[in-house]
């Protein structure tokens, strides 16, 4: 099993700019979920997907931001524009019926 | 809302001590609870969950605890060496399906 995978791992793009973080769950899992995570505020849930439908996207932090999850294997996050004070580090979990969650690798996202 | 706190935020003990790392949590209506380390720059990966019902679940040298009454886990790590050195933390959703509410974590150093 590959676990999660994220891409890109890295991201530097300018303020203003349109940045897409992408996902692929553990096949077989029906949850996924994105996180942010930052020195300041730790780690933090933005949205999470149950069979591919968002369950709770309360800490989704402005409008800029949005998630999609068009089929069971492939989730995007997309940020526009983007600011300097989204710079972090983004993870995707997924898990089966909500249970133990298993993180990916991240994507660390720089804006100047 | 529920809170997670874990204290202290930084550990260091010399090789071989055992490790004992805390966590409370405000709500105890959780679902389940669960431990994770964290290497720098690096992802989350799953070390134990414990289930509402459970008092304690155990994996190699890590054992966990749950206190649902208290609003208490603790993460023992038996024997501890220089490859535990890590941030440490521990995450609760208030039911199934539910969110992870993270604690800040515990960085942990091993002293040779």
């Amino acid at each position: 099993d590959a676990g999660v995978i994220q891409s890109p791992r890295h991201e530097v793009t300018e303020m203003g700019q349109e940045v897409t973080l992408r996902c692929k769950p553990i096949s077989g899992h029906n949850s996924l979920f994105w996180y942010r995570q930052t020195m300041m505020r730790g780690l933090e849930l933005l949205i999470y997907f149950n069979n591919n439908v968002p369950i709770d996207d309360s800490g989704m932090p402005e409008d800029r931001f949005s998630a999609k999850m068009p089929n069971a294997s492939f989730s995007t996050l997309k940020i526009q524009p983007s600011e300097p004070r989204d710079s972090a580090v983004y993870f995707c979990a997924s898990s089966l019926h909500t249970y133990e969650q298993y993180f990916g690798p991240g994507t660390r996202l720089t804006v100047t | 809302k529920q809170e997670v706190t874990q204290i202290p935020a930084a550990l260091s003990v010399p090789e071989g001590e055992n490790l004992v790392l805390n966590c409370s949590f405000t709500d105890s209506a959780i679902y389940n609870l669960q431990w994770f380390r964290q290497d720098p720059g690096k992802g989350l990966t799953s070390l134990l969950l414990i289930q509402s019902s459970q008092r304690e679940q155990t994996s190699g040298r890590l054992n966990a605890s749950l206190d649902k009454s208290s609003g208490r886990s603790t993460l023992y790590i038996a024997a501890s060496q220089p490859g535990d050195s890590a941030t440490y933390l521990c995450a609760a959703p208030k039911a199934a399906g539910n969110k992870l509410t993270f604690g800040g974590g515990t960085r942990v150093l091993v002293k040779p």
